[in-house]
């Protein structure tokens, strides 16, 4: 099984909420990955948790606050958000992030589609 | 740093024909490639990848890339297109830590019936 889930689906929200993406894998990975997708766009890499640590930031906005309660959760807390943060967040997970491993996949969710009014 | 080109922006094709999507990278060590399908509105799904080994790969949904040294290529085929084959396809190039995905601009594929 090479699922990995996110809620919600679809999120709408004001310049002033504050809201939370969750994403979840059941596969043992300890891997996992935020990415922002505009439309007609490839994603880009937002945060990479390894481990349960943070082990990359891609220089995003602090208005985006990513956090990993454990090997299986991924949440990205939003709060204060523009217009122009409209877009697909994706999630993926892979089974490790090590210099000494090879042949790490990543698994995407589904994806939140976020409309900030 | 690596870079992934996808040449074509927009392909149509018809049901039953055969199809070709071209990915070129640059990276200095062994990449590590894949191909990823994403229909309208989903995620992104794994259609194979490649490694090391054997430089033909065979994935899901019945596509096939051959890895290409010496023309820094990965093309994607297909013998006989469906309709529901219909998609965003990009290509990626990871790092040796594998932590970090390039992604090509993409390649939308139309089918015609």
């Amino acid at each position: 099984d090479t699922e990995v889930t996110q809620t919600p689906k679809h999120l709408v929200m004001g310049m002033t909420n504050k809201k939370s993406l969750k994403c979840e894998q059941h596969m043992g990975h300890r891997a996992m990955y935020w990415y922002k997708q505009k439309a007609k766009k490839p994603p880009e890499l937002m945060f990479v948790y390894s481990y349960e640590k943070l082990s990359i930031n891609e220089s995003v906005p602090s208005r985006f606050s990513p956090e990993c309660p454990n090997s299986s959760l991924l949440n990205l807390h939003l709060h204060a958000l523009q217009p122009e943060d409209s877009a697909l967040y994706l999630c993926a997970s892979s089974q490790a992030v090590d210099k000494r491993e090879i042949g790490d996949t990543q698994y995407f969710g589904p994806g939140t589609r976020l409309t900030v009014l | 740093a690596q870079s992934v080109t996808q040449p074509d922006i927009h392909i149509t094709v018809s049901e039953g024909a055969s199809l070709e999507l071209r990915c070129n990278y640059s990276y200095g060590a062994t990449p590590y490639l894949f191909w990823y399908v994403q229909s309208p509105g989903q995620g992104l799904q794994l259609l194979l990848k490649y490694f090391s080994g054997d430089t033909l790969v065979q994935g899901i949904k019945g596509f096939e890339a051959e890895f290409k040294r010496s023309q820094s290529s990965f093309n994607l085929r297909k013998p006989s297109v469906h309709w529901s084959d219909a998609a965003e396809y990009f290509c990626a190039v990871g790092t040796g830590t594998a932590s970090k995905l390039t992604f090509g601009t993409g390649t939308r594929l139309q089918v015609t019936l």
